[in-house]
């Protein structure tokens, strides 16, 4: 079964400086897509980032990038010049190609501190 | 802009009652989804629907029955609700096949069970 890690339970950041947030997860599907979303205090969870498996290059969204190692099977967040509207909970989720369904991992809280 | 409402942003009921969820989406989705999020344990999916009167089991199905008689509308229904069952509910839908990268959410329900 695959599964979806996310070690760092809380994390925190300087306003303007970079953080990079780690997830793991397994699975031996070569179709795969990868997600970052991003779930502020008390509004709506929204989608920051994918990364389709079969691309190489990694997915960037403004200030949002992931590093995408395929081998090692992580794909961990960076978010540059940190706002304090970064400020949420940040979900990694996994989601087999032929499935509409997520898999998720438990979550990474991020404080940025003025 | 996609909109996914939930009925109740907060519900407090009784043991034993039988709890109704609803969830309504305004973008044409095929796919409708109910998770359940727990501090730790990040989202698991209690059930799935496809397609109206289509539905699939998540991962944590037990205890919960779900109903879609629209295509806008997917409801979920705690029978008799227990303690265990005091969580935070959130509904996504999405569209179907090659067009669904993302899952759009709403707001949750914060549901607490006496």
């Amino acid at each position: 079964a695959q599964t979806v890690t996310q070690s760092q339970p809380e994390m925190s950041v300087q306003e303007a400086e970079t953080v990079t947030l780690s997830c793991t997860y397994d699975t031996s599907e070569s179709d795969y897509y990868l997600f970052w979303y991003k779930q502020p205090p008390s509004r709506q969870m929204i989608l920051v980032i994918r990364q389709e498996a079969y691309k190489q290059q990694n997915a960037t969204e403004n200030r949002f990038s992931v590093n995408f190692q395929k081998a090692a099977k992580s794909f961990s967040l960076k978010i540059s010049d940190s706002q304090l509207g970064d400020a949420a909970m940040y979900f990694c989720a996994y989601r087999r190609g032929a499935t509409n369904k997520l898999i998720f991992g438990t979550g990474t809280l991020l404080a940025v501190q003025p | 802009d996609v909109k996914v409402t939930q009925s109740s942003r907060y519900l407090v009921k009784r043991t034993g009652e039988k709890v109704f969820l609803e969830c309504v989406q305004d973008m044409d989705h095929e796919n409708m989804f109910w998770y359940r999020q727990d501090p730790g344990l990040g989202l698991r999916l209690i059930y799935f629907s496809y397609d109206v009167k289509m539905k699939e089991k998540g991962d944590i199905p037990e205890g919960y029955s779900v109903s879609r008689e629209k295509k806008e509308r997917f409801s979920l229904i705690l029978e008799s609700a227990s303690t265990n069952q005091t969580s935070m509910y959130l509904c996504a839908s999405s569209f179907a096949g090659a067009k669904s990268y993302e899952q759009y959410f709403g707001p949750g329900t914060r549901l607490t069970v006496t």
